[in-house]
C-alpha cells in the first residue's frame, strides 16, 4: 500500500499568516491527490482534487500543488474559519490512503 | 442538495454483526461509485471499502483491515448502500461515513460525506 506521511504534525499560525502543508507519498501518485478540511465535530470537506484542482465553493486563498511524491496545500491568508484539520489522500490506485493529518491552531 | 444519511450504528459486541445503511439523494446515484470511510476516536481517517456504479461493473474493493469480514453492496432502486460488517473487532469503533465517490478517469476521489454512524465494538 501506498503510505502517505503529512508534515507538520500540528501548525501554529495567526490570522492573516500564509501557510503550507506538506504531503507526501511513498511512491509516486502523478496528481492523484485531494485534500481535506475537517473541524471539530464536523464532517470532512473536499478542498481540492487533482492536486491542484480547487473544488467548487472552495475560497481561492486555498492553492494546491505538486506531482509524484511531493505534494503541498497553502492558505494565502489564515482566516478564523481555517482553524481546522487537514488530511490529504491519494487516488492513484483502488486502495485509497490518507495522510495522518495536520491541525492547524492558533 | 446531495445528501448522504448513515444509519445502522450502534454497541455491539466482539464478534457479533452489523449492518449499516447509507440513503443517498439528490444527485443520480446511480451514476456514483461509493466509499465508507472510518475514523476511529481522536483519530483520522481511514477507507475501508467502495463500489463502483453498475455502469462500471458494480464490484468492490476492500481495506485489507476488513477483507472477509464486511461486505458492500448497493441498491440503485433505492439509492441506498450498505455494509455488513461479520467477525466485528474492537479496533472497527469508529464514526463510519458513507461518501459520494466521483470518477476522475480511472480513479476515484471522495467528493461528498454523510454527517457519519458511529458503531462501538466492546463486551
Amino acid at each position: 500500500d501506498i503510505q502517505m506521511t503529512q508534515s507538520p504534525s500540528t501548525l501554529s499560525a495567526s490570522v492573516g499568516d500564509r501557510v503550507t502543508l506538506t504531503c507526501r507519498a511513498s511512491q509516486s501518485i502523478s496528481s492523484w491527490l485531494a485534500w481535506y478540511q475537517q473541524k471539530p465535530g464536523k464532517v470532512p470537506e473536499l478542498l481540492i482534487h487533482k492536486a491542484s484542482s480547487l473544488a467548487s465553493g472552495v475560497p481561492s486563498r486555498f492553492s494546491g500543488s505538486g506531482s509524484g511524491t511531493e505534494f503541498t496545500l497553502t492558505i494565502s491568508s489564515l482566516q478564523p474559519d481555517d482553524f481546522a484539520t487537514y488530511y490529504c489522500l491519494q487516488y492513484s490506485t483502488y486502495s485509497w490512503t490518507f495522510g495522518q493529518g495536520t491541525k492547524v491552531e492558533i | 442538495e446531495v445528501q448522504l444519511v448513515e444509519s445502522g450504528g450502534g454497541l455491539v459486541q466482539p464478534g457479533r454483526s452489523l449492518r449499516l445503511s447509507c440513503t443517498t439523494s439528490g444527485f443520480t446515484f446511480g451514476d456514483y461509485a461509493v466509499s465508507w470511510v472510518r475514523q476511529a476516536p481522536g483519530k483520522g481517517l481511514e477507507w475501508v471499502t467502495f463500489i463502483r456504479s453498475k455502469a462500471y461493473g458494480g464490484t468492490p474493493e476492500y481495506a485489507a483491515s476488513v477483507k472477509g469480514r464486511f461486505t458492500i453492496s448497493r441498491d440503485d432502486s433505492k439509492s441506498i448502500v450498505y455494509l455488513q460488517m461479520n467477525s466485528l473487532k474492537t479496533e472497527d469503533t469508529a464514526v463510519y461515513y458513507c461518501t459520494r465517490d466521483t470518477l476522475d478517469y480511472p480513479f476515484y476521489y471522495m467528493d461528498a460525506w454523510g454527517k457519519g454512524t458511529t458503531v462501538t465494538v466492546s463486551s
